[in-house]
């Protein structure tokens, strides 16, 4: 079955403009998480949306937003873009709910910031 | 959020075993330890996981200590693909079912041909 695709893979903006990612997780999967990824401060938890709702928000600005669709699809936007917001920007989706579950990346999709 | 402690990077030959290991002296009764390894320009691919048995499957093995105070994944056999930065993690659930994976730095595993 197809994995996790993010939409775009590369992408280029400028400072101060805002920008959207796109996320489809695995069919059947409902838990969708977002992660950012730089050099210095390695993998760091954004937030997670589950049937819709943010349960989960990781220690990020107000600039840094999400939602979920009916159909599981997730989006992230980032207004206002900063240079130290260059990243690559991973999304991960889950099957069941709990502590065991095994979350499935993307390929992820890398921001650059000019 | 409770911690893990791995060495920054490790390097072994190609087929022969690798042992990672992993500290997490802060792990709480329920908390499951999750292996990731993230190859280059990939995402984070799970591995293993496992909450107080030793555990295997087709990638690697999970040895778990009995006061879970420490874990050690397998690579049974390393070879030149298993080069990654694998990642220990304890998995933490603020509420029922959310999923959220505190990644540390990991461990840089190159293996030499």
């Amino acid at each position: 079955k197809a994995g996790v695709t993010q939409t775009p893979r590369y992408l280029i903006k400028t400072r101060g403009q805002q920008v959207t990612l796109s996320c489809s997780p695995i069919s059947g999967h409902r838990s969708v998480s977002w992660y950012q990824q730089t050099p210095g401060q390695g993998l760091q938890f954004l937030f997670e949306y589950f049937s819709e709702t943010q349960r989960n928000k990781g220690n990020f600005p107000g600039r840094f937003s999400g939602r979920q669709f009916s159909n599981s699809r997730s989006e992230m936007n980032v207004s206002t873009l900063e240079l130290g917001d260059s990243a690559l920007y991973l999304c991960a989706s889950s099957l069941l709910v709990g502590r065991d579950t095994e979350a499935f990346f993307g390929q992820g999709t890398r921001l650059t910031v000019v | 959020d409770a911690k893990t402690t791995q060495p920054n990077s490790m390097e072994s030959n190609e087929e022969e075993p690798v042992h990672l290991p992993c500290n997490h002296s802060t792990i709480s009764g329920t908390d499951y330890i999750h292996w990731y390894r993230q190859l280059p320009s990939q995402g984070p691919e799970y591995v293993i996981h496992g909450l107080t048995s030793n555990v295997n499957n087709r990638m690697a093995s999970l040895a778990i200590a009995e006061d879970r105070k420490s874990s050690t994944l397998i690579l049974h056999r390393a070879t030149l693909r298993d080069a990654a930065v694998y990642y220990c993690i304890l998995r933490d659930v603020q509420i029922q079912g959310a999923q959220k994976l505190v990644f540390g730095q990991g461990t840089r595993l190159t293996i030499n041909p």
